[in-house]
């Protein structure tokens, strides 16, 4: 079974733009949560999606959106990009039978210019 | 907001020996706590769960847990060079957020 997928790897913006990540959770599971790790830190919480409708969101401001597809699938979109924006967008994969346990994909590294 | 506290080091040990990580957090309600490993560059990778008191073995692996202390740690045995990475510590928040800590980089030298 392949793990979690996100795309793209990396991305490279200016500031005021915009963006948009992609993530595939793993086979079977239905809810995906979006961090952010910005260097020297621990993950930071974003968003948590199941069966499509947001179950949590963290301390992040209006620019940051997201939402879940029939697939599970899952985009993170961030509007008017600062500099701080900056960072590993990480997306975790959840299991309706371990809701507490997160596997996370492989990370887009962000940079904002 | 639960907060998650740890040293981040770095921590620097022998190739052969016990590396010892420590993790508090603040919310004693806490259930559910996560050790998971982040090479440079790369994602976290679940590397232990624990949710009751005392001690969760897994190979060279042994998560520990003092709820009463508000207090988890893991050690790795027989450190080895590819362990060398920083270990975040991690509980849940309200059934579906992790809290991080900041990481405590671990060094394993020949």
């Amino acid at each position: 079974d392949a793990g979690v997928t996100q795309s793209p790897t990396h991305l490279i913006k200016t500031r005021g733009q915009q963006v948009t990540l992609r993530c595939s959770p793993i086979s079977g599971h239905k809810s995906v949560s979006w961090y952010q790790q910005v260097l020297g830190q621990g993950p930071q919480f974003i968003f948590q999606y199941y069966e499509k409708e947001e179950r949590g969101r963290g301390n992040f401001p209006d620019r940051f959106s997201a939402r879940q597809f029939p697939n599970y699938s899952s985009e993170l979109n961030v509007n008017a990009l600062l500099l701080g924006d900056s960072a590993l967008y990480l997306c975790a994969s959840i299991s309706a039978q371990r809701i507490d346990t997160q596997y996370f994909g492989p990370g887009t590294r962000l940079t904002v210019l | 907001q639960k907060e998650v506290e740890q040293n981040s080091g770095p921590l620097s040990v022998p190739e052969g020996a016990i590396a010892s990580l420590n993790c508090t957090y603040s919310d004693r309600g806490s259930q559910s706590f996560f050790w998971y490993r982040q090479y440079s560059g790369k994602s976290p990778e679940l590397i232990m769960s624990i949710y009751s008191n005392g001690d969760k073995e897994d190979g060279r692996f042994t998560a520990q847990l003092n709820k009463a202390s508000q207090y988890v740690s893991l050690l790795i045995r027989d450190s080895q060079p590819s362990d060398s990475a920083t270990y975040l510590c991690a509980v849940i928040e309200d059934t579906d957020k992790l809290i991080f800590g900041t990481g405590t980089r671990l060094q394993v030298f020949p």
